[in-house]
């Protein structure tokens, strides 16, 4: 059972939109993480968000935590083709690394 | 600078065959993970370990072990290969807490096929 879907699942837009990627899940999360992955790369942390509600920037990027720690988003504003990548969400339920669950990614491609 | 490296960044073997991966990391982490990726499911965990000796099982540990004798390596050891677990392998390492909300500094991976 996958705890966590990423929607969409693949988007292609051009450079300088706007795009947000959601992170969904029923259950309840003490954090939770995005990551952004290039290919032939392991995944890089971008932010970690832990209060219900809370909203991180992060220059054109906007993470935001749902209230009641259930969900995420990732807005980006004006996107640039550095912003390609595969961008995934992780959240930790209390209970150590056992209860780290990783979403099921969100792959961008940002046309020049 | 700190590293965690993969070794080798490609495997293709036979099925039924024992093969070891390696990881290697000079952060000084206690904390080291093995994952692997497959399309369509993230990143999904196979061991971990919280430091020297101690090993834990993910959730897609069958046909997977793991040994910790130091602080900077956790090798990865399928005892019998088999197609299902052809797939993209990634190790990281994390400091301490068990919070699970740590910095996870991942390795470039292994992608190994199983024929």
């Amino acid at each position: 059972t996958q705890l966590l879907e990423q929607s969409p699942q693949f988007l292609s837009i051009q450079e300088g939109e706007n795009l947000t990627v959601y992170c969904n899940s029923s259950s309840v999360f003490s954090s939770l993480q995005w990551y952004r992955q290039e290919p032939g790369e392991g995944p890089v942390l971008l932010v970690t968000v832990v209060t219900g509600g809370e909203v991180k920037k992060l220059k054109r990027l906007t993470f935001q935590f749902g209230d009641a720690r259930k969900d995420s988003s990732l807005h980006i504003t004006a996107a640039q083709p550095g912003d390609t990548g595969l961008y995934l969400c992780a959240g930790a339920r209390s209970g150590g690394y056992q209860k780290v669950t990783f979403g099921t990614g969100t792959k961008l491609q940002v046309i020049p | 600078d700190a590293e965690i490296t993969q070794s080798p960044r490609h495997k293709i073997t036979e099925t039924g065959r024992q093969v070891t991966l390696a990881c290697h990391q000079t952060w000084n982490h206690n904390n080291m993970f093995w994952y692997r990726q497959d399309l369509g499911h993230g990143l999904r965990l196979i061991h971990y370990s919280y430091g020297v000796q101690d090993t834990n099982k993910g959730e897609v540990s069958d046909g997977y072990s793991v040994s910790r004798s130091n602080t900077e390596d956790l090798p990865l050891t399928l005892e019998s290969a088999a197609s299902s677990q052809t797939s993209v392998y990634f190790c990281a390492s994390s400091e301490s807490s068990l919070a699970g909300t740590d910095t996870q500094y991942f390795g470039p991976g292994t992608r190994l096929t199983v024929l």
